[in-house]
């Protein structure tokens, strides 16, 4: 079975400044996606980045980018830049190389708040 | 089209009765998803909906609870005899075939007291 673990509940970060949440996974699968999604307070989650695990480079979204380490199945997400309405939980989630469901597992999430 | 809409967004119900939430996908998104967010954790998977057939369902999903979606359209879930336990965020979410990235609802808050 696959799992997904956020080891940062809570991070805060200076408008402006860059801020890193960690994610690792496990898994024993070769083919499979990873995402991040943002949940703002009260408000839908939308996805912010994602990435192919048979891509060796890694993705970048605007001010978002991941450091994603296949062999340490690690996948991390940098903010650069941060701004207040980035303030929000953020999950990390993995699918299976999608063959009918294409259902996510998610992490616990971290919360971030960014600090005017 | 204005996304994933779920009603209500705040249920309140004694232990025992009870309850039904309706989610409204993106219109043409065949797929349909509900989730099960509690607090301090991520959304766990319930149920997935192709158009109108229900293709897998979670062994969180107790016989209690029961989802249609009827003509491939909306869904419902139904939670029957509800308990404090199922106290939880409930996120429907709505896919396009090939599509990897679905669209959530803002979710419906059920408080069972």
């Amino acid at each position: 079975a696959q799992t997904v673990t956020q080891s940062q509940p809570e991070m805060s970060v200076q408008e402006a400044e860059t801020v890193t949440l960690s994610c690792t996974y496990d898994t024993s699968e070769n083919n499979y996606y990873l995402f991040w999604y943002k949940q703002p307070p009260s408000r839908q989650m939308i996805l912010v980045i994602r990435q192919e695990a048979y891509k060796q480079q890694n993705a970048t979204e605007n001010r978002f980018s991941v450091n994603f380490q296949k062999a340490a199945k690690s996948f991390s997400l940098k903010i650069s830049d941060s701004q207040l309405g980035d303030t929000a939980m953020y999950f990390c989630a993995f699918m299976k190389n999608p063959s009918g469901t294409y259902k996510y597992i998610f992490g616990t999430g971290t919360r971030l708040k960014v600090l005017a | 089209d204005t996304g994933v809409s779920q009603n209500p967004r705040h249920k309140i119900t004694k232990r025992g009765q009870n309850v039904t939430f309706r989610c409204d996908p993106i219109s043409e998104h065949n797929r349909l998803y509900w989730y099960r967010q509690t607090l301090g954790q991520g959304p766990e998977f319930l149920t997935y909906f192709q158009n109108e057939a229900q293709l897998e369902k979670s062994r969180l999903l107790s016989d209690r609870f029961s989802a249609e979606r009827p003509k491939g359209s909306f869904s419902t879930l139904e939670i029957q005899r509800t308990e404090q336990g199922d106290s939880a965020m409930y996120l429907c979410a709505s896919s396009a075939d090939g599509n990897l990235e679905a669209f959530f609802g803002q979710g419906t808050r059920l408080t069972v007291v």
